[in-house]
């Protein structure tokens, strides 16, 4: 257990509509990564924040968007969701921004419909 | 744009039997990461290298670093069954903010591994 909290751990929806996921990273850690993982694309970086601030950006489409909060919990938002769209959806945390090391949460599995 | 190649991509080896994954990767970075996953888990870290020559080694399996080359490689000795799963390299780029830290990380494929009795 890396002690990096996501929820839900399942997600099932229908095309165009929007979802939430959250994440709560280490006691602790500052910085949180969003990663998407499907069979076509593999393991992809979205997007960083530290301190609630972003501050890195990936592969991450106009449709998503994220957040951290005050309290160091960050949410992705997915909307006009897509089949494609489909994927595992991990979170990670690290200290601060210059830790090196990255621990992932257990992942929320989204399937669109 | 970072690109990072594992090889290979499917391995089925028999218990006993040593073997090596690759990863090559196509920027400078001093900074290699490898994982394991097992289905439908998350990631777990299994080594940070964090220099040219790093050689780290937990149990059955050692990775080291050559940054000159940009290659990576994670060795697995005398291989056994609890080994299986699948094993992603991953590598960042120093930030593009003051100095050092982790932006997010750049993932190879991953090596699906298969160790048979």
């Amino acid at each position: 257990d890396s002690g990096v909290t996501q929820t839900p751990k399942h997600l099932i929806t229908a095309t165009g509509q929007r979802v939430t996921l959250r994440c709560s990273p280490r006691s602790g850690d500052l910085s949180v990564y969003w990663y998407q993982q499907s069979l076509d694309q593999g393991l992809q970086f979205l997007i960083q924040y530290y301190n609630g601030e972003e501050r890195a950006k990936g592969n991450i489409l106009e449709r998503f968007s994220a957040q951290q909060f005050p309290d160091l919990h960050s949410e992705l938002n997915l909307s006009s969701l897509e089949l494609g769209d489909s994927a595992l959806y991990f979170c990670a945390s690290s200290p601060t921004w210059s830790s090196y090391e990255q621990y992932f949460g257990p992942g929320t599995r989204l399937t669109v419909t | 744009e970072l690109k990072v190649e594992q090889n290979p991509l499917f391995l089925s080896m028999q218990e006993g039997k040593n073997y090596t994954i690759y990863c090559n990767y196509s920027t400078t970075s001093d900074r290699l990461y490898w994982y394991r996953q097992d289905p439908g888990k998350s990631l777990e870290s299994l080594f940070v290298l964090l220099s040219n020559g790093a050689v780290k080694q937990e149990g059955r399996l050692m990775a080291s670093l050559d940054t000159k080359a940009r290659l990576s490689t994670l060795h697995i000795t005398a291989a056994v069954h609890d080994l299986s799963a699948t094993y992603f390299c991953a590598v960042d780029l120093p930030s593009m903010y003051s100095g050092g830290g982790a932006d997010g990380l750049t993932f190879g494929k991953g090596t699906h591994l298969i160790i048979q009795p």
